[in-house]
């Protein structure tokens, strides 16, 4: 069971989009629809951001997007804005009752 | 509204085993999987286990050997425990809530996790 490979570093300027890939293979990622996406502030608890590949929890801006290609989920943000730069994670299952993450997105808006 | 805090030793010595206790608040630990994940400094999550309120289990297979997660329904509270830890083990450790359907399929599993603990860190040394 290895990591979903994310970018280290994505940034956007405020009020543009920006994609966030998450790269697993067909017994994680690829296999199954049960990918999500979480938000982490270094030093707080990380909030999920989308569940089930492209559903969004209540409260979530719709701003935020998900979607998935074969072994590759993506995060896109629309309408960057400053608050949104933080750390992004993946997960996806990965068979068996288990379950794997990225190694996580530094997102900078510049 | 469903809060999670974790708790337990900041510190353990090298083989030794570490212990961390989750307590759940404003959910019924009867249902829903209750899970741990940690992070090491400066890497990424890694997902450990979960447990069921029927005290049902699994692990991340790096893992296996070294871990067991408990739950207290009666306490409202689930525990990690990992044994023979080494500094590589030096993580924050997150509780979290599993979401979705009760049962996986051969294509299907709909789980999050949500909310989250704040986190613990555990640093291992001696």
């Amino acid at each position: 069971q290895s990591a979903l490979t994310q970018p280290r570093s994505v940034s956007g300027s405020p009020g543009q989009s920006v994609t966030i890939s998450c790269t697993g293979t067909s017994s994680d990622v690829g296999g199954y629809t049960s990918v999500s996406w979480y938000q982490h502030h270094p030093g707080k608890a990380p909030k999920l951001m989308i569940y089930d590949v492209t559903k969004r929890p209540s409260g979530v801006p719709d701003r935020f997007s998900g979607s998935k290609s074969d072994n590759t989920a993506s995060l896109t943000i629309s309408g960057l804005q400053a608050e949104d730069e933080t750390d992004y994670y993946c997960c996806s299952y990965a068979g068996s009752y288990t379950w794997v993450f990225g190694g996580g997105t530094k997102l900078t808006v510049l | 509204q469903v809060q999670l805090q974790e708790s337990g030793p900041g510190l353990v010595k090298p083989s030794e085993t570490l212990s961390l206790t989750c307590t759940v608040s404003g959910d019924s630990i009867s249902s829903h999987y209750w899970s741990w994940i940690r992070q090491p400094p400066g890497k990424g999550l890694e997902w450990l286990g979960y447990v069921y309120f029927s005290g049902s289990t699994n692990y991340n297979p790096s893992l296996k050997s070294r871990v067991t997660i408990s739950v207290d329904t009666s306490k409202k509270q689930f525990s990690l425990k990992l044994k023979s830890v080494t500094p590589a083990d030096t993580a924050v450790y997150y509780c979290a809530r599993a979401l979705g359907a009760l049962y996986c399929s051969s294509t299907s599993c709909s789980k999050w996790f949500d909310p989250w603990g704040q986190g613990t860190l555990v640093t291992v040394s001696s």
